[in-house]
């Protein structure tokens, strides 16, 4: 069974940059099939997709976010990570490691692609 | 830029359908998909491809989609179905509808 794991600082500083890890078990993220992103939920609203990653490197982002979300994937350790600078209280939200099947790489925005596995989700509050 | 619309809000009594809608100018050209939140959970795949249940998923759920409409029917919604319920679905990027907040009681 698939199991992915969020780990970082539940609380980041302003102006600051959040650091968080996903670390997946039952699962390789070397495999062909598969993106894996990242999704957040600030307290009470929706869903906010932040970006996603292939085994390759190659990533894509929501462009509202592109400019400071960084997506990296160390496939020895089977973990992907993301950075977010300048972060502001409007990044205070629960993130979400989410795997992302893809009927149709590299043309990813064809066919069925959508998530199937989820992490639990950590709180990342920024405040000074 | 393209958007997915739900309304915020769907209350019906144990036993009743209830039917959540997801409005988009993409839906007819591209498949949607179904999400189950419960309070301080991740989200779980109820429906994809449209009209598919993935396994485990109970046969109340069903979904279907015509032009630029999308909906999700819960069948005889039962009080441990209340959550939120977000569609999803793409076009160069990833959509995710507002969320729908399904009341049973």
């Amino acid at each position: 069974q698939l199991r992915l794991q969020e780990s970082g600082p539940g609380l980041v500083k302003p102006s600051e940059t959040l650091s968080l890890t996903c670390s997946v078990s039952g699962g390789s993220v070397s495999s062909t099939t598969f993106y894996w992103d990242w999704v957040r939920q600030p307290p009470g609203k929706g869903l906010e997709w932040i970006g996603g990653i292939y085994y390759d490197g190659s990533t894509y982002h929501n462009p509202s976010l592109e400019s400071r979300a960084t997506i990296s994937v160390d496939t020895s350790k089977n973990q992907f990570s993301l950075r977010l600078s300048s972060v502001t209280a409007a990044d205070t939200a629960v993130y979400f490691c989410a795997r992302k099947y893809c009927s149709t790489i590299p043309d990813i925005w064809s066919g069925s692609n959508y998530f199937d596995y989820w992490g639990q989700g950590i709180l990342v509050t920024v405040s000074s | 830029s393209h958007e997915l619309t739900q309304p915020p809000s769907v209350s019906v009594s144990p036993g009743q359908t209830a039917r959540i809608t997801c409005s988009g100018d993409t839906l007819p050209k591209k498949y949607v998909y179904w999400y189950q939140q419960k309070s301080g959970q991740a989200p779980v795949l109820v429906i994809y491809e449209d009209t598919k249940r993935p396994s485990g998923i109970p046969e109340r759920f069903s979904g279907s989609s015509s032009g630029t409409v999308a909906t999700l029917t819960i069948s005889g919604a039962q009080v441990k179905d209340e959550a939120d319920y977000y569609c999803y679905s793409t076009d160069s990027s990833v959509l995710f509808g507002g969320g729908t907040k399904l009341t049973v009681l």
